[in-house]
């Protein structure tokens, strides 16, 4: 069974800092990994995927993350903060056998002028 | 790409009172379907999904259920709401297996 466990109920950066928000997964599969993100009372946006190829995925919005095998990691980040980023972030995993999505408790980032 | 309508948007529900929240696709054909729950400060829990008309998978007791009576369509439902049941609804559709699942606006139901 797959789990996700986001480090980190709430993140907060000043406008221009590193934005980094954890996540690590659970799989007895090689898992497809997924970061979302979702604006006030919207639906999710994917930022981006990771399905077995580059280990370093670019997402929208300069986000990028990094699929480290050794330590089951998936972490999200961002060289530069942004008002506008200020959302909550679901990391998600799926066996690619099923597709079944689950998703992180997520994180709220807020970013400070 | 998917468009994924969800309605009502809104909801506001008496305990005890019926439910039925309807989700419908476009831009794609045999998706695979998915009901989700977010409760206020918490994650998004998998409630059902389906890999077609009629199949149905539950992936938690609880006091609702889901229906697929075409292709492109998903219903939640329940006949008697709880005041646990209050969440904001997602609904979320898959166009084939291991690609993107695609959201809906969401729909935020109160039951009071």
């Amino acid at each position: 069974a797959q789990s996700v466990t986001q480090l980190g109920s709430h993140v907060s950066v000043s406008e221009g800092a590193l934005v980094l928000l954890r996540c690590n997964y659970s799989s007895s599969v090689p898992p497809y990994l997924f970061w979302y993100v979702q604006y006030p009372n919207q639906g999710l946006q994917l930022l981006l995927k990771y399905t077995s190829a580059a280990t370093l995925v670019k997402g929208i919005n300069g986000f990028e993350a990094e699929f480290k095998k050794s330590e089951t990691s998936f972490h999200l980040t961002k060289p530069s903060a942004h008002m506008s980023d200020a959302a909550e972030y679901f990391c998600a995993v799926s066996d690619p056998n099923t597709d079944k999505l689950i998703f992180g408790t997520g994180t709220r980032l807020q970013v400070f002028p | 790409s998917q468009t994924i309508h969800q309605w009502p948007a809104t909801l506001v529900q008496p305990v005890g009172s019926p439910l039925s929240l309807e989700c419908t696709v476009e831009g794609t054909s045999n998706p695979n379907l998915y009901w989700y729950r977010q409760a206020a400060g918490r994650g998004l829990q998998l409630l059902f999904y389906s890999v077609g008309i009629g199949q149905i998978s539950s992936e938690v007791p609880q006091n609702l259920s889901a229906s697929r009576p075409q292709d492109r369509q998903f219903i939640l439902s329940s006949k008697k709401l709880l005041l646990s049941d209050s969440g904001f609804y997602l609904c979320a559709s898959q166009g084939a297996r291991g690609n993107t699942i695609y959201f809906g606006e969401g729909s935020w139901l109160t039951v009071v």
